[in-house]
């Protein structure tokens, strides 16, 4: 078993929706969370750092933890075609120099 | 402030032949990641600097991959030699210092090996 499984999609939804993208993972180590946007040919890049359990808002961009069933979600409200991209889960624990492990990626497109 | 640089950005090679990748980190960012990226995965880590002293090279098969970090700035990656399986980007990040609450990696545009 993967220590973070993740769905690779693809998922196509039509602009203006809103997206649900997520995680599960294994290790009840993690405490740190995040969402990372990855363009096609481009290196990822950080959209959401989470600490431990709860919600966290950044305009149009919602994530949420759930340690006590080892789930995390990325929600997009109002969806736009340049959110197109592949989005990646990563989570590490909490001391030390601890690696992030990543999921395996979900490919989005947003239809205009 | 300029982002983390990787050169070259595509590479090309037969079975068997060595390729070396480079990455220029942040300016001040102590720490440093090497993470390979396979088509249609999440990136793993390779190998994570702490300034020019290694931290985690669990990952790193040692046999054909090895890294370095001169002077605790730029570092280069290499593979020698290759195999097929090694056709992947290869993602350079780096952090203000691991171990930090709220460490924050910023990657690279990484370097997109093939291997025929």
């Amino acid at each position: 078993q993967k220590e973070v499984e993740q769905d690779p999609g693809p998922l196509s939804v039509p602009e203006g929706a809103i997206v649900s993208l997520n995680c599960t993972y294994s290790n009840s180590a993690f405490q740190y969370f995040m969402w990372y946007r990855q363009y096609s040919r481009k290196g990822p890049e950080l959209l959401m750092y989470t600490y431990s359990s709860g919600n966290k808002e950044d305009g149009r961009f919602t994530a949420q933890v759930d340690k006590s069933s080892k789930y995390i979600s990325l929600f997009i409200r109002d969806s736009q075609p340049s959110d197109s991209a592949t989005y990646l889960c990563a989570m590490r624990g909490f001391q030390g120099a601890q690696k992030l492990v990543f999921g395996q990626g979900t490919r989005l497109t947003i239809n205009p | 402030e300029a982002g983390v640089a990787q050169s070259p950005r595509y590479k090309i090679i037969e079975k068997r032949q060595s390729v070396a990748f480079w990455c220029n980190p942040i300016s001040g960012h102590a720490t440093l990641y090497w993470y390979q990226q396979i088509l249609g995965q999440g990136p793993k880590l390779l190998i994570q600097f702490q300034n020019n002293g290694v931290v985690d090279d669990s990952q790193l098969p040692k046999d054909r991959f090895s890294a370095e970090r001169l002077k605790g700035v730029d570092s280069t990656l290499k593979i020698q030699p290759a195999k097929l399986e090694d056709s992947a980007v290869y993602l350079c990040a780096s952090s203000l210092e691991s171990g930090r609450d709220r460490d924050t990696q910023y990657f690279g545009p990484g370097t997109r090996l093939t291997v025929l």
